[in-house]
């Protein structure tokens, strides 16, 4: 059975940095897609980036651009998310996924079938 | 990017109601487009992917429709442990957006 387990979550002041790790298990883990998404509190789901198998492909939601850093190291099966200059509206729980991608006549479908319990980012001074 | 919409933002049922909850997208996606229920304080649960195909494990009271703009998650005689926020998401292209959430309470 897939598991994943987030951890780096923590207090920081805005314009701080923190790194985020998501180690996993039960599958094999450079197969697989992976996705970020966060739930800033009392909100709903917003995806933020994932990363292909080989990590040659990575792809951001505008609001983290140039901030954040997917990336993953299949020889540990780990997922990163480097975060740097912080803002408040970063402040959320931050999810890590994996993504199943499949083709069918050159079209590619893919779900997020497996999730970690989360770790909370908290901005504030 | 590619907005989705969903309708209600939250409703109340009673249990053994038929619930259907409805996914607007800004543009055509196809069948692109994947339901989830998150409950408080979990992580989000996958329940239907590519529209319309039920995910392993996923008890068959819930089923999915639609391709184009226009998709649809029903739950056929709603549970206790179907109260839930459930969220529609586009895996068309990136960013991948989700829906804003449609709340199921009890009546």
């Amino acid at each position: 059975e897939a598991q994943l387990v987030e951890s780096g979550g923590g207090l920081v002041q805005p314009g701080g940095s923190l790194r985020l790790s998501c180690a996993a298990s039960g599958f094999t883990f450079s197969r697989y897609w992976m996705s970020w998404v966060r739930q800033a509190p009392g909100k709903g789901l917003e995806w933020v980036a994932n990363i292909k198998q080989d990590g040659s492909e990575k792809y951001y939601v505008d609001s983290v651009k140039g901030r954040f850093t997917i990336s993953r190291d299949n020889g540990r099966n780990s997922l990163y998310l480097q975060m740097n200059n912080l803002r408040a509206e970063d402040t959320a729980v931050y999810y890590c996924a994996r993504e199943w991608e499949w083709e069918v006549l050159f079209h590619y479908y893919s779900y997020m079938d497996a999730w970690g319990k989360g770790t909370t980012v908290t901005v504030s001074s | 990017d590619i907005q989705m919409t969903q309708s209600p933002s939250s409703l109340s049922a009673s249990v053994g109601d038929r619930v259907t909850i409805t996914c607007r997208a800004s543009q055509s996606i196809s069948s692109y487009l994947n339901w989830y229920q998150q409950k408080p304080g979990k992580a989000p649960k996958l329940l239907i992917y590519a529209a319309s195909s039920l995910q392993s494990g996923v008890p068959s009271r819930f089923s999915g429709g639609g391709s184009g703009t226009d998709f649809t998650l029903t739950i056929s005689s709603l549970q206790p442990e179907d109260f839930a926020t459930y969220y529609c998401q586009q895996s068309y292209t990136t960013p991948r957006t989700f829906g804003q959430g449609t709340k199921v309470e009890i009546k």
